[in-house]
């Protein structure tokens, strides 16, 4: 999985709590991602961090938050505002080139599979 | 707007068989479009990325080909193999700005 760690595997919580995903690399990469799979349906980027202490909402952030207090580290917390947070949780990473483009390569952690009951 | 279709949704065929799985795109403007294999409960891994000037990538048994003009692209699978079983994501870029689109994966089922 390419220097990238999740966990845990699988998570369950009862509605109502907040929950903190993880995601770690070591691959020196200086932009990160979050993203949620859900049956039958492509993936959907949640929020993106492109370097330390700054990130930006995805197209489903409501819901969640993240932070990117160190470059190999990029958490998520799944908030009880998350109206369906039942899902596989996918984290990535990839380089940043000259001028500030993104790498085409991403690389992706194992995911994580969060259940809420 | 933008979307990607992959087809079919699902596949069965028989283990050394070859197979085609197919990516329709309307994205623009377009960057490249990558392949990934994901298996099941697992992060997808990379098979191949084409830019607009790429028509074929090959990566062992995997080929994968794109027609720019048409928006379309092919990923061929040869002498199929059981550890082939797996979901194929296709993903194409947008420039500007830069973001992805996934399609929702074809589903192959290699079977002895």
């Amino acid at each position: 999985d390419g220097g990238i760690t999740q966990s845990p595997k699988y998570l369950f919580r009862k509605e109502g709590q907040n929950v903190t995903l993880s995601c770690e690399q070591n691959l020196n990469h200086d932009a990160m991602y979050w993203y949620r799979q859900d049956p039958g349906q492509g993936l959907r980027l949640i929020y993106y961090s492109q370097i330390v202490n700054d990130f930006q909402k995805g197209d489903i952030a409501e819901g969640y938050s993240v932070s990117r207090e160190k470059k190999e580290s990029f958490p998520l917390t799944v908030t009880s505002a998350q109206k369906n947070p039942t899902a596989f949780y996918l984290c990535a990473s990839s380089i940043q080139l000259a001028g500030g483009q993104i790498s085409y390569e991403q690389y992706f952690g194992p995911g994580t599979r969060l259940t809420v009951t | 707007k933008n979307q990607v279709e992959q087809s079919p949704q699902s596949l069965i065929i028989l283990e050394g068989k070859n197979c085609t799985l197919q990516c329709n795109y309307t994205v623009s403007p377009f960057s490249n479009l990558r392949w990934y294999k994901q298996d099941t409960g697992r992060g997808p891994v990379s098979l191949t990325i084409m830019t607009f000037s790429e028509n074929t990538k090959s990566n062992g048994r995997y080929t994968a080909t794109l027609d720019a003009d048409t928006k379309q692209s092919s990923l061929h699978i040869t002498a199929s193999q059981l550890s082939d079983s797996a979901s194929y994501i296709c993903v194409v870029s947008a420039m500007a700005p830069d973001k992805l689109i996934f399609g929702t994966g074809t589903r192959l089922q290699v079977f002895p």
